[in-house]
């Protein structure tokens, strides 16, 4: 089956820059998608790898090396309303649904 | 565009009492899933389907029940409610999984506990 593996919080200030890794075990690979969620609220999408590199996406870019069942998101000029919960995905086996890691929680301190 | 509904937002109940967790969506979308978020443990796949008429269990499926009779809804369905499903269920659909264009569009949550 599908697992992820993601640290459980991280820290950082405003302004700062902070990556949150990812390493998965899937049985076949469709892609590693992060999602945002704030306040126990609804998850909402913010980036996803199909191929080996990096995704830029405004102050959030993500990166995939498929050789290595590795990623990580990576927030720049950090905000405080950065601080949320930041979870990695992956489809299924049969890619019919989508598997989550348990989260890490970023807290943005001034 | 409504999105992804779920009724009722907050809900107690008592052990032993079932209790339907109702998600809509207005999207056309031909996969939905239900998955369970308790504190430290992520979001975790109930159950899911891949369009009308078909569903599938996902990770912890014990003690729930699903349909999928037309493309909008899926209702998840407690039979015996027990202490341990207390937590914040979310209800997700997208046109495909796993694609850039088309992510997972998530309702806002139902809080349920039981007593």
């Amino acid at each position: 089956g599908q697992s992820l593996e993601q640290p459980s919080e991280v820290t950082a200030v405003e302004g700062a820059i902070v990556q949150i890794n990812c390493t998965y075990q899937t049985s076949g690979f469709y892609g590693l998608s992060w999602y945002q969620q704030h306040d126990g609220g609804a998850p909402t999408f913010l980036s996803y790898n199909a191929l080996d590199g990096l995704e830029e996406t405004g102050r959030f870019s993500s990166f995939l090396s498929r050789s290595d069942s590795y990623g990580y998101l990576l927030l720049q000029e950090l905000q405080m309303k950065d601080s949320a919960s930041y979870f990695c995905a992956v489809p299924n086996q049969a890619g019919t649904a989508l598997i989550f890691g348990k989260g890490t929680t970023l807290s943005v301190s001034s | 565009n409504a999105g992804v509904t779920q009724t009722p937002k907050f809900q107690v109940l008592k052990t032993g009492q079932s209790m339907t967790l109702q998600c809509a969506q207005d999207m056309n979308h031909e996969y939905m899933s239900w998955y369970r978020q308790d504190p430290g443990m992520g979001l975790r796949l109930i159950h899911y389907s891949v369009g009308a008429g078909i569903t599938d269990q996902g990770e912890v499926p014990n003690g729930y029940n699903v349909s999928r009779s037309t493309t909008e809804d899926f209702p998840l369905r407690l039979l015996s409610a027990a202490p341990s499903q207390t937590s914040v269920y979310f209800c997700a659909s997208s046109p495909a999984v796993g694609d850039r264009t088309q992510p997972q569009h998530f309702g806002d949550g139902t809080r349920l506990s039981i007593l």
